[in-house]
């Protein structure tokens, strides 16, 4: 596609439930960033793959959150048990290659209300 | 009771005339950082982006300033257009390991005036 699709674009579950995330790369793209952006404040990182293989995942909370891009593609970010606390804007960004200063390319994001 | 994280900073100026939107970043170990901006609705939409070996950089429209010694860093922006109004990040990060994400300051919210 022309750019990074996520989706749904609203969710909407209650506490307890499991949910997942769907991100959409820019065809080609190699690294894939999962951030979570609070209203009023910048993305937080949470974690990235390059290819299949998830480099880094420092960035999530507990051990609630996972993450996988089994074929170096399509991410689905999960949240099991999700709490009131995990509401927030879930955002995807690719970038075409590998690296700490590549340009991200994020998407529409992915909000998340926890009742 | 007051919410924190929705008193973004609030740049208002007049159509045409120059802006400069500040960041102060924290990891004297970042050599990378870039600015993007957020209109309502969207996601951060890269702007430019500096290196630490350099201390200026333009584009279009814009320049990004970078002062290492007081970790400084600014975005001009030319005679602002209303298409300019929107929520403008900087972003840090560093090529000598850890968390390979970037990291994101608060935000600016910049609003042109007609």
């Amino acid at each position: 596609g022309a750019g990074v699709s996520q989706s749904p674009r609203y969710k909407v579950t209650k506490r307890g439930q499991d949910v997942a995330l769907r991100c959409d790369p820019i065809s080609g793209h190699v690294s894939l960033y999962w951030y979570r952006q609070a209203l009023g404040q910048g993305p937080e990182f949470l974690t990235y793959f390059n290819y299949e293989a998830q480099q880094d995942k420092s960035g999530l909370p507990n051990d609630r959150f996972s993450a996988e891009r089994p074929e170096g593609s399509i991410s689905t970010l999960t949240i099991q048990r999700t709490e009131q606390r995990d509401s927030a804007m879930y955002r995807c960004a690719s970038s075409l290659r590998t690296g700490f200063n590549e340009k991200l390319f994020f998407g529409s994001g992915t909000q998340l209300s926890v009742l | 009771g007051e919410s924190v994280g929705l008193h973004l900073p609030t740049l208002s100026v007049q159509e045409g005339d120059n802006s400069i939107i500040n960041c102060a970043y924290s990891n004297s170990a970042s050599d990378y950082f870039i600015w993007y901006k957020q209109e309502s609705g969207k996601g951060p939409q890269f702007i430019i982006d500096i290196r630490s070996n350099m201390d200026k950089r333009q584009g279009q429209r814009v320049t990004v300033l970078l002062n290492k010694t007081v970790k400084h860093l600014s975005l001009q922006i030319a005679a602002t257009q209303p298409g300019d109004s929107a929520v403008y990040f900087c972003a840090e990060n560093n090529s000598g390991g850890g968390a390979d994400g970037l990291t994101f300051g608060k935000g600016t919210h910049l609003i042109i005036q007609p």
